[in-house]
């Protein structure tokens, strides 16, 4: 199946910071998308992307199909953007595959 | 709100006991899965139900068994758990055969076996 890789697992920034957040994948996809899991649990899509950029305030993603990665931005990071972002990728006829996640912790 | 309601949130259940786990979703999908999140793993995918037939089961214990009786509703029934099954269980929904198939998670229900 296809293998989902994100980094950096850990990040710690000071509030007001940007950051890059990465997703490698390894194999052709149809669908792309980008979650938000908050300290209660709960997954909030933030972007169905698989090709082409897209932004939502101070979040944006990008995913370069061709070289199988996909990044998401954040600038101008609130406390409130802590958790850990998803990233979940499918090909035709196939389940989402989750990556292991990036830890974003934002200090005030 | 995302339009996926699971109940409960949290639960704590002995190893004899039976319970079960509810999820609703008011989107229209015609998908609906169970996801199992273990402390630092990835999401496991547990049960998928397509226009309401299970269509995959992941190799998970017969102690957890699901139910799904119509598009709207799925139900996770719980019996004679171990304390490693204790861990975040994720509801989701989505729509198959479209072009997108995003997919929508309700707020997890928190299990603790003990």
């Amino acid at each position: 199946g296809i293998q989902v890789e994100q980094s950096p697992p850990d990040l710690i920034l000071q509030e007001g910071a940007n950051s890059t957040l990465r997703c490698n994948f390894s194999d052709s996809v149809n669908n792309l998308q980008w979650f938000h899991q908050n300290p209660w649990g709960q997954l909030i899509n933030l972007f169905y992307i698989p090709s082409g950029t897209k932004q939502n305030g101070r979040l944006s993603a990008t995913t370069v199909a061709t070289e199988r990665y996909s990044l998401l931005y954040i600038s101008s990071s609130q406390t409130t953007d802590s958790g850990v972002y998803f990233c979940a990728v499918s090909a035709s006829g196939s389940r989402l595959t989750f990556g292991e996640g990036t830890q974003l912790t934002v200090n005030p | 709100e995302t339009g996926v309601t699971q109940t409960p949130r949290h639960l704590v259940m002995g190893m004899t006991n039976k319970k079960s786990l509810k999820c609703e979703q008011h989107l229209g999908h015609n998908a609906m899965y169970w996801y199992k999140q273990s402390a630092k793993k990835p999401l496991e995918l547990m049960f998928v139900y397509s226009l309401e037939e299970r269509v995959e089961n992941n190799s998970v214990p017969s102690r957890f068994s699901p139910e799904c009786p119509n598009s709207s509703h799925l139900f996770l029934h719980l019996h004679t758990l171990q304390p490693e099954d204790s861990a975040l269980y994720l509801c989701a929904s989505s729509q198959v055969y479209s072009s997108g198939n995003t997919i929508y998670f309700g707020e997890g229900s928190w299990l603790t076996v003990v």
